[in-house]
């Protein structure tokens, strides 16, 4: 078990510039999250998606944020333009959607936006 | 706004010695509650948790207690040791409206030798 693989581990970009977050949850769950971690907000739910298809993305703070699930082993975070405020760290987390199966996280990304 | 609320940012014991940190809640509607673990450039990792029908979950050094009509959980870890060292977060869902976690902001754990 691999875990839950998130890419790149640290990204550095000018101000209005693409960025996009990977992700691979672990084989064989079923629900995936996107969450961010601020020092003045701590980790926020942005998005959550059931069976490839999102599910709740009132999290996403505004239309810059863009996230898909093309497939079960792979999600993506788009944010276009990046500005500097969201510079944070951002995690993926996967779990089973049965019970109350917990998330398993990755290690995250930091986002830096300068 | 935050639903769930640790109010204590950071938190410093002696080895040995028991820790408890605490965490509050505002949604009757939560009915599972979990802590995580984190060390730096790690993600959270899932340590303990207990549904809204307990009070009381044990696992080995670790135990989570819900009191459900003050809105209040604690983990205590006994005998702390310096390796739990960590930021604990405390986290809350509804079982009936999806399986997000809603986080705390988290208790910064230094256990001193």
């Amino acid at each position: 078990d691999a875990g839950v693989i998130q890419s790149p581990r640290h990204e550095v970009t000018e101000m209005g510039q693409e960025v996009t977050l990977r992700c691979k949850p672990i084989s064989g769950h079923n629900s995936l999250f996107w969450y961010r971690q601020t020092m003045m907000r701590g980790l926020e739910l942005l998005i959550y998606f059931n069976n490839n298809v999102p599910i709740d993305d009132s999290g996403m703070p505004e239309d810059r944020f863009s996230a898909k699930m093309p497939n079960a082993s792979f999600s993506t975070l788009k944010i276009q333009p990046s500005e500097p405020r969201d510079s944070a760290v951002y995690f993926c987390a996967s779990s089973l959607k049965t019970g109350n199966s917990p998330l398993h996280f990755g290690n995250g990304t930091r986002l830096t936006v300068t | 706004d935050q639903q769930v609320k640790q109010n204590s940012p950071s938190l410093s014991v002696q080895e040995g010695r028991i820790s408890i940190l605490n965490c509050d809640y505002t949604n009757s509607m939560f009915d599972y509650f979990l802590w995580y673990k984190k060390y730096p450039a790690e993600g959270p990792t899932f340590l303990i948790s207990i549904s809204s029908i307990k009070d009381k979950n044990e696992d080995g050094r670790f135990t989570v207690f819900l009191n459900k009509s003050a809105k209040h959980l604690s983990l205590h870890i006994v005998p702390s040791q310096p390796g739990d060292s960590a930021v604990y977060f405390c986290a809350a869902m509804s079982s009936g409206s999806g399986y997000a976690l809603n986080f705390g902001k988290g208790t910064s754990l230094l256990v001193t030798p």
